[in-house]
């Protein structure tokens, strides 16, 4: 069986500061990872995911997340936050040639001017 | 555009109401699943469909039912709603080969209210 934790359901970061949602999870196989975002009254988009190519991924408007197998972790960072970050974020983890994505309980970021 | 539809947006039913909420898709997806939002639990699985007249029930089925009849619509019906189903839900889609790396597109949700 998979799952996801989220530390924090709620993050505060000011304009500017560094933004870091942690994520760990737990796979009986070598998982998919992701991370998706649903800004207000909107479906959830897909940030960036990790399918067993680099560690390092990329993401849409600045974010990345790192795989880090021996900590069984996939954070998500962004160097410098901006007001339109503000939005919930969620970590999911999909057994590799699965049907079922598996969500953590989300994080909801706030941006402080 | 390419996009996944539901209806309603919003909806207040009462206890025992029967209710259907449509997801339609553009994109000749053969998978379709929904979800329910809830604060703190994430988004838990109700049913999945991999193909026309195959559907499964993912991990919160009880008290929903499906059907895939065409290969764009995978409505949702509430036979006999009650409080507990107060909430959000989602619908979502996927070809086959996004479907093995697990990437969902959405639709902008249904929020529903049972009294």
């Amino acid at each position: 069986a998979q799952s996801v934790t989220q530390l924090g359901s709620h993050v505060s970061v000011s304009e500017g500061a560094l933004v870091l949602l942690r994520c760990n999870y737990s796979s009986s196989v070598p998982p998919y990872l992701f991370w998706y975002v649903q800004y207000p009254n909107q479906g959830l988009q897909l940030l960036l995911k990790y399918t067993s190519a680099a560690t390092l991924v990329k993401g849409i408007n600045g974010f990345e997340a790192e795989f880090k197998k021996s900590e069984t972790s996939f954070h998500l960072t962004k160097p410098s936050a901006h007001m339109s970050d503000a939005a919930e974020y969620f970590c999911a983890v999909s057994p590799a040639a699965g049907n079922k994505l598996t969500f953590g309980g989300g994080t909801r970021v706030l941006v402080k001017p | 555009e390419a996009q996944v539809t539901q209806n309603p947006r919003y909806l207040i039913t009462v206890t025992g109401k029967k209710l259907t909420v449509t997801c339609s898709q553009n994109m000749n997806h053969e998978y379709m699943s929904w979800y329910r939002q809830d604060p703190g639990l994430g988004l838990r699985q109700i049913y999945y469909s991999m193909n026309v007249e195959v559907t499964d029930k993912g991990d919160v089925p009880e008290g929903y039912k499906v059907s895939r009849k065409e290969k764009r619509n995978f409505p949702l019906i509430l036979e006999s709603p009650s409080p507990n189903q107060t909430s959000l839900y989602f619908c979502a889609s996927s070809s086959r080969g996004a479907l093995y790396t697990g990437e969902l597109f959405f639709g902008e949700g249904s929020r529903l209210t049972v009294l």
